[in-house]
């Protein structure tokens, strides 16, 4: 079955230092790939997107580009906050809307 | 205005009772789901139903049932409730669509004792 793998946390880094939250997944066909993040206490919100081979999603500073050659979804982002503190969720969705997600990356951003 | 929610946002209970968590989506989504949140934070989909019906049923034991009574509304049941069922129950929402993001409540946090 579909399966989505994240580097493990938790991630501990310096405010304004570079940010990479391994994603990769395997399914058949064509997925669509998806960020998620959670704040303590809240439910999780769609961060970005992308539906095809090359699409890059973007949204708040953090990107990540679909990479179907290495079946890749990696989060980037050049200067963390602390604001940023969060789970981050790596997502699939296949037909039918059957999501799969993978088991989260705690970050933690110290000042 | 919120878009998916849940009540309670916190259950306390005891072993042996039944519980019921309610969610509604005001979004005109056909498709509503119910995720299991556990302590480590790892998601795993429960149901899943489109216009009040079940497409979706993991494998989760019988004692949790859940109810659509029209598609903006998917309750789930829960009977007699065990230890291993604390967690943090989140309800969601999406369009039909494909690629469509799914919408997220904030979750209902079920603590047995």
């Amino acid at each position: 079955g579909d399966s989505v793998t994240q580097m493990e946390g938790p991630v501990t880094l310096s405010e304004e230092a570079f940010l990479t939250i391994n994603c990769t997944y395997t399914a058949t066909g064509y997925p669509s790939l998806f960020w998620y993040v959670q704040y303590p206490g809240e439910g999780l919100q769609l961060l970005l997107k992308a539906t095809k081979a090359d699409d890059k999603g973007s949204n708040k500073g953090f990107e990540a580009t679909y990479r179907k050659e290495t079946t890749s979804f990696h989060l980037e982002k050049g200067s963390v906050q602390v604001s940023d503190s969060a789970v981050y969720f790596c997502a699939l969705a296949n037909y039918g809307q059957n999501f799969v997600f993978g088991p989260g990356t705690r970050l933690s951003v110290l000042p | 205005d919120t878009a998916v929610s849940q009540t309670p946002k916190y259950l306390v209970t005891q072993m042996g009772n039944d519980k019921s968590i309610k969610c509604e989506q005001n979004l005109g989504h056909d498709t509503m789901y119910w995720y299991k949140q556990d302590s480590k934070k790892f998601l795993k989909i429960m149901f899943s139903y489109n216009n009040k019906e079940l497409i979706i049923n993991e494998t989760v034991p019988n004692r949790f049932s859940p109810k659509s009574p029209d598609k903006a509304h998917l309750n789930l049941h829960i009977n007699s409730l065990e230890l291993g069922d604390s967690a943090v129950y989140f309800c969601a929402s999406s369009p039909q669509t494909n690629n469509s993001p799914l919408h997220f409540g904030n979750g209902t946090r079920l603590t047995v004792t």
